[in-house]
């Protein structure tokens, strides 16, 4: 019962390097979703997916680009980074009747930018 | 999308019923009442969702009132493991194209 599994755990990356932050589930979610937490701060969504081929932007989507070929995978990619996306990256998914039992988030991505 | 308002933070002890508010004056009427639960380093966890009335389930307790403008979590006899961040979220949960966003939370600190 993997759930959500997001990869890599730690990254440091360097000013204007790229990167991409996976994310993969196995529930057969439709939904899946990145967000960003900010050190004592709430979630803040970047983009989301309600299917295969289907994206839209969140609130804070500068700077990251998604696709989603597939319905397990959903994967984030940093274009050039900057300091300011030194943050906490957690992927989420559900089912497209969220009613049932909401999102399952993974365990996060802990990207520093230098 | 409705925007919540939560206390920043909560102190309890061991044994004690905990109560937070979560104050949600423009819900919709297709919007439902979630909360989450986020421990350090780890991402939310679900706890409970309702529309209306009194939802329970084996964690807690989701009291609505009548005009749905606020929602008040209830953990009966909380622990030490209690200790986390608690969310509460608004929006329309069969829209998957609804955005959902996440408030500041409320810092519950369980004391022994």
């Amino acid at each position: 019962n993997a759930g959500v599994t997001q990869t890599p755990k730690f990254q440091v990356l360097k000013t204007g390097q790229s990167m991409t932050l996976q994310c993969a589930q196995d529930m057969n979610h439709e939904y899946m979703s990145w967000y960003r937490q900010d050190p004592g701060m709430g979630l803040r969504l970047i983009h989301y997916s309600v299917g295969a081929g289907i994206t839209d932007q969140g609130e804070v989507p500068n700077g990251y680009n998604v696709s989603r070929s597939t319905t397990e995978d959903f994967p984030l990619r940093l274009l050039s980074a900057a300091p300011s996306q030194t943050s906490v990256y957690f992927c989420a998914s559900s089912s497209l009747d969220r009613g049932r039992r909401g999102y399952t988030f993974g365990s996060g991505t802990r990207l520093t930018v230098v | 999308l409705a925007k919540t308002t939560q206390p920043i933070s909560m102190d309890s002890y061991e044994g004690q019923e905990v109560n937070i508010t979560c104050s949600h004056n423009n819900i919709a009427t297709n919007d439902y009442i979630t909360w989450y639960q986020q421990f350090p380093s780890q991402g939310p966890r679900f706890i409970i969702q309702g529309y209306k009335t009194k939802v329970t389930n084996e964690v807690a307790s989701l009291f609505i009132p009548a005009d749905r403008k606020s929602s008040t979590l209830s953990l009966p006899r909380v622990s030490l493991s209690d200790t986390a961040v608690y969310y509460c979220l608004v929006g329309d949960m069969h829209n998957a194209g609804n955005m959902l966003t996440f408030g500041g939370g409320t810092r519950l600190m369980v004391k022994p």
